[in-house]
């Protein structure tokens, strides 16, 4: 079965900083990856995926994460963070193929906190 | 209006009510999902249904049960609402696979209070 770990549960930065926001994932399937963004008191939104082909996957707001399928990793980042980017992050993953039943499993979040 | 919307949007109620949260759909999604989450734990799943005559148990379904009305209509039932069961609860969908990769859209949530 698949699972997900979010290694820091808060990171704080300022604005204009640089972020990574850090997720690994356990597999021994084909998987789909996903960033979903929670702003507060909302719903969650998805921020980006990755499918297939290219490894590195952009977000319209600035954000990009790439997939590391030997290091089983999918870090989000962004080179230059905005106060409007205080949210909480889930990484999620899905097994495909035959036998998957595709059910998403999310990690813990990690909660961007941009400072002025 | 909403893709996924959920009913009601906060409810505080006490300990052994009988509690409906609802959620419906205009995405035309066959796969519909109920996850609850916690501050530090995440979203698990409780339950979810790949079409209206299949319905599965997640990680956390003690306490809970689920009616599938229609395609577009997934609720979600307390029998007797207990104070662990305080939390915020969501519904999602998706597409089945191929086409969907099992992206899922999320309705807004529903804040419950259990006294």
């Amino acid at each position: 079965a698949q699972s997900v770990t979010q290694l820091d549960s808060q990171v704080p930065v300022f604005e204009e900083a640089p972020v990574e926001l850090r997720c690994n994932y356990s597999s021994s399937v084909s998987v789909y990856l996903f960033w979903y963004v929670q702003y507060p008191n909302q719903g969650l939104q998805l921020l980006l995926k990755y499918l297939s082909g290219s490894t590195l996957v952009e977000s319209i707001n600035g954000f990009e994460a790439e997939f590391n399928k030997s290091q089983t990793s999918f870090h989000l980042r962004k080179p230059s963070v905005h106060i409007s980017d205080t949210a909480e992050y889930f990484c999620a993953v899905s097994e495909y193929g035959r036998g998957s039943n595709y059910k998403l499993t999310f990690g813990k979040g990690t909660l961007l906190t941009v400072n002025p | 209006d909403a893709d996924v919307t959920q009913t009601p949007r906060n409810r505080i109620t006490k300990t052994g009510k009988r509690i409906m949260l609802e959620c419906s759909q205009t995405k035309g999604h066959d796969r519909m999902y109920w996850y609850r989450q916690d501050p530090g734990l995440g979203l698990r799943l409780i339950y979810y249904s790949f079409d209206v005559k299949d319905i599965n148990k997640g990680e956390i379904s003690d306490g809970y049960s689920v009616s599938r009305q229609a395609q577009a209509k997934f609720s979600l039932s307390l029998e007797s609402a207990i104070p662990n069961q305080t939390a915020l609860y969501f519904c999602a969908t998706s597409d089945p696979p191929p086409s969907g990769h099992n992206e899922q859209f999320f309705g807004p949530g529903t804040r419950l209070t259990v006294l």
